[in-house]
């Protein structure tokens, strides 16, 4: 079975500076998808970013990219300047690429310093 | 385009009554799943449905089940409650089935967050 690890329970940073979080995962398959949701007071999970597994070179949008380490099973998070409105619950999660079904991590709190 | 749609938000039961939960995916959407969130446990995996029919399910008792309409609008049943199922019921639909979900990822709803006393 799959297993998705954020080590990370809390993260504070400063308004404008940059934090990175951390999530490792286990599995057997080689093709998979991984992805970090965000998931603010609101309830509602928003997708952040998306990574393939099959895919080198690491994702981005906007100010969020993502450090993907096939061999290690590690796949980061970073947001740079970093605005009010990323103080949420962030949550890792994978996917194999046949299916729907979402393993999630136990999240981390992420928590902005004006 | 409206987004997923969960109802009702909020609901207070009894131990031993049952409950439904309604989910109105995104217009075009076949897929709808259903996780579940709690302190505890985090989010996990309750089941899929896709064209009204589930293709899989989570590691839950049988007390949850769910279905799935020919509008893909999806419900989601749990019986004989206990205070553990207590927890916000989260509902995500994507627009593809296998094997395409990367061109479709999955979108969530605000949840039902569901007390048990």
């Amino acid at each position: 079975a799959q297993t998705v690890t954020q080590s990370q329970p809390e993260m504070s940073v400063q308004e404008a500076e940059t934090v990175t979080l951390s999530c490792t995962y286990d599995t057997s398959e080689s093709d998979y998808y991984l992805f970090w949701y965000k998931q603010p007071p609101s309830r509602q999970m928003i997708l952040v970013i998306r990574q393939e597994a099959y895919k080198q070179q690491n994702a981005t949008e906007n100010r969020f990219s993502v450090n993907f380490q096939k061999a290690a099973k590690s796949f980061s998070l970073k947001i740079s300047d970093s605005q009010l409105g990323d103080a949420a619950m962030y949550f890792c999660a994978y996917q194999k690429a046949a299916g729907n079904k979402l393993t999630f991590g136990g999240g981390t709190r992420v928590l902005v310093k004006p | 385009k409206a987004g997923v749609t969960q109802t009702p938000r909020y609901l207070i039961k009894t131990r031993g009554q049952q409950v439904t939960l309604s989910c109105s995916p995104i217009s075009g959407h076949r897929s709808v799943s259903w996780y579940q969130q709690t302190p505890g446990q985090g989010l996990q995996f309750l089941f899929e449905y896709f064209s009204e029919t589930q293709r899989n399910k989570g590691n839950f008792p049988g007390r949850f089940s769910g279905r799935q309409f020919s509008n893909s609008r999806s419900e989601m049943n749990v019986s004989t409650l206990e205070l553990g199922d207590s927890a916000l019921y989260l509902c995500a639909s994507s627009l593809h089935g296998q094997g395409a979900s990367y061109n479709s990822p999955l979108h969530f709803g605000n949840g039902t967050r569901l007390t048990v006393t």
